[in-house]
């Protein structure tokens, strides 16, 4: 069965700080996502991760993935209030299953001024 | 991006009836879309797989009878909750990937309280 564990779950930031959220899973995947949600939202997609070594940024997140470690990082650099939302990571299993996500339990990050 | 478009985005039902919900993708087809439920404050869980022209792929755990899924177009999905109760209240989000199968997009949920 595939697991996948975030931590930290809560994330209380100061803006201009840099931290980072984990997201460890346990079996082989093909591929990785991060998502962003805001209260009572739906998801907005922020990176798809394919393969081994891969990173993305976009603004002040940037996603990377080492498939041998299985773990992901999504690392924010100098956070500002707008970046106050929950983020999830969720990973399929592959093959016929590239819709199938099983996600990670969420972080909730809160920028503070 | 491709958008998927969820309705309606609220609903309030009473005890044991029946609620439907529509997914459609707006500027692409989707053969197949995957349905998920999200408790409060809680992860996201796949409870099926909806299938065009086919039927549903359903969890482990989710019961079929109750969670009637039609896939009737390229386009367009739905979920019926069937005698809702209020432990069927929670946001269900569909989902379906847009063109080249990398993005999955989400819709933006139907948050559903059954009193």
């Amino acid at each position: 069965e595939l697991k996948v564990e975030q931590n930290p779950l809560f994330l209380s930031m100061q803006e201009g700080k840099n931290y980072t959220i984990y997201c460890n899973y346990s079996t082989t995947s093909d591929r990785l996502y991060w998502y962003r949600q805001d209260p009572g939202k739906s998801l907005e997609s922020l990176f798809v991760l394919l393969s081994n070594g891969a990173v993305k940024q976009e603004g002040r997140l940037m996603a990377s993935l080492d498939t041998k470690a299985r773990l992901s990082t999504l690392h924010i650099t100098a956070a500002v209030h707008d970046l106050s939302a929950t983020y999830f990571c969720a990973v399929t299993a592959g093959g016929t299953s590239y819709g199938k996500l099983t996600f990670g339990q969420g972080t909730i990050l809160t920028v503070h001024p | 991006g491709a958008v998927v478009s969820q309705h309606p985005s609220r609903v309030i039902c009473k005890s044991g009836t029946s609620v439907k919900i529509e997914c459609r993708s707006l500027d692409f087809q989707a053969t197949t879309m995957f349905w998920y439920r999200q408790f409060p404050k809680k992860s996201l869980m796949l409870m099926a797989t909806s299938n065009e022209g086919s039927k549903a792929t359903y969890e482990q755990g989710v019961e079929k009878d109750k969670f009637l899924i039609n896939h009737a177009s390229l386009t367009l999905s739905t979920l019926t909750v069937t005698s809702a109760h209020p432990e069927d209240s929670s946001f269900y989000i569909c989902s379906a990937f847009g063109t080249g199968f990398e993005k999955l997009f989400f819709g933006s949920g139907t948050q559903l309280s059954v009193l």
